[in-house]
């Protein structure tokens, strides 16, 4: 069964830091992209970051670009959102979630984990 | 930035009904179109990608059309567990990925 556990969120203050954790497990996770999907409490969805199975292509949300750093290790089947200068406007629930297609990114969304709270406020 | 316009907000309709969702892109997409539904508490499901592709699982139910612009996601006939926020992601101006801001389904 493919699972991704979120883990690391809760309350910040502003300008803080904070790393989440997505550990997976059930599949390959070496040859599948894993990205960092958010909603603010009440609100849609907004996509954060991504990752390449290999780890060679990141990239990010304008919204975040230079404050947030997503990482994985591929010997512990985890990926890493590093939050640095944190922001009200970064309180939301954190998914990881894991691409469609093995090999090719194609940044579909097929698994999701359950979602992790942050929360900066002072 | 890829701008995805869903439409209704919000509806609400009886089990047995047949729904159609939109989703307008600000420009053209191919079928790089996805849709999610999202019931309160839980993590979005993957229904539909590339416009029209069931995600494993998903019941034939749930049908997915369109390509450029425009885009629609249909439930033939509305189950009670249906109720939910759908929501409608683009992919094709990667790195930058947009979803529409949700349409939310009642069933009554």
């Amino acid at each position: 069964e493919v699972r991704l556990v979120e883990s690391g969120g809760g309350l910040v203050q502003p300008g803080g830091s904070l790393r989440l954790s997505c550990g997976a497990s059930g599949f390959p996770f070496n040859s599948y992209g894993v990205s960092w999907v958010r909603q603010a409490p009440g609100k849609g969805l907004e996509w954060v970051a991504s990752i390449s199975g290999g780890g060679g292509t990141i990239n990010y949300a304008d919204s975040v670009q230079g404050r947030l750093t997503i990482s994985r290790d591929n010997s512990k089947n985890t990926v890493y959102l590093q939050m640095n200068s944190l922001r009200a406007d970064d309180t939301a629930v954190y998914y990881c979630a894991k691409d469609l297609y093995s090999g090719s990114n194609v940044w579909y969304f097929e698994k999701w984990g359950q979602g992790t709270l942050v929360t900066v406020s002072s | 930035e890829v701008v995805l316009t869903q439409s209704p907000a919000t509806l609400s309709l009886s089990p047995g009904e047949r729904v159609t969702l939109s989703c307008r892109a600000s420009q053209s997409i191919n079928r790089y179109l996805a849709w999610y539904q999202q019931k309160p508490g839980q993590a979005p499901r993957l229904l539909i990608y590339d416009a029209s592709n069931r995600a494993t699982g998903v019941p034939d139910r749930f049908s997915g059309s369109g390509s450029g612009t425009d885009f629609s996601l249909t439930i033939s006939s509305l189950e009670p567990e249906d109720s939910a926020v759908y929501y409608c992601q683009q992919r094709s101006s990667w790195p930058a990925i947009t979803f529409g801001q949700g349409t939310r389904l009642e069933i009554k």
